[in-house]
């Protein structure tokens, strides 16, 4: 069975310092992995995804992600912290080979303070 | 952020009352996704469409029923809910489902309060 765990409720940095959510996979074959974002009062918006190819995503706004097969792990990181950041974000996988449909994280709340 | 639209917004409603949430996707895309989002839930996927046939669906009550006449519109049809189908209902769609194609557009849902 696939799953996706995110496992911090919430995160808090300040401005200007590098931020990391923390994501971690489950998959019987090889996962697709996406990360979302949602702004109050609005839909999801897709920031990036990794297939398959170069570890390291870069996406939307200036977020990367890093996909570490050894530890089942799909990070989101960015080197400087806006307080536009501050959203909820998702966490999703797929296992395309298991035919399964895209299955989304809980969200982690990102809080940038000034 | 105007690719996939959703109507109406808000929609607050009594348990016999029957409503439709109507999804429209400007994008070219084949494939159309309703998510049930809760507080502090996942996200659920509920109905998935691929070229307007029903590929999907993830053991929704059938007080749910969802109609994709064409590839560019999503309906969700309600009818006697319950207060805990009170969620935020999100439509989506993507190229094709079912593919590495399958990146998901969202719309910005609509808030539901079933009374």
């Amino acid at each position: 069975a696939q799953s996706v765990a995110q496992p911090e409720d919430q995160v808090n940095v300040a401005e200007g310092n590098p931020l990391t959510v923390k994501c971690t996979y489950s998959v019987s074959g090889n996962p697709y992995l996406f990360w979302y974002v949602q702004y109050p009062n609005r839909g999801l918006q897709f920031l990036l995804k990794y297939i398959t190819g170069d570890n390291l995503v870069k996406g939307s706004y200036g977020f990367e992600a890093e996909f570490n097969k050894s530890q089942t792990s799909f990070h989101l990181k960015k080197p400087s912290a806006l307080v536009s950041d501050s959203a909820l974000y998702f966490c999703a996988v797929r296992d395309l080979q298991a035919g399964t449909a895209l299955i989304f994280g809980k969200g982690t709340t990102l809080s940038v303070s000034s | 952020e105007t690719g996939v639209t959703q109507t109406p917004r808000h929609l607050v409603m009594g348990m016999t009352n029957k409503k439709s949430l109507k999804c429209e996707q400007h994008l070219g895309h084949n494939a159309m996704y309703w998510y049930k989002q809760s507080a502090k839930k996942p996200l659920e996927l509920m109905f998935v469409y691929n070229f307007k046939e029903q590929t999907e669906n993830n053991s929704v009550p059938s007080r749910f029923s969802p109609e994709c006449p064409n590839s560019s519109h999503l309906f969700l049809h309600l009818h006697t809910l319950q207060p805990e189908d009170s969620a935020l209902y999100l439509c989506a769609s993507s190229r094709v489902a079912g593919t590495d194609q399958e990146t998901q557009y969202f719309g910005p849902g609509t808030r539901l309060l079933v009374l």
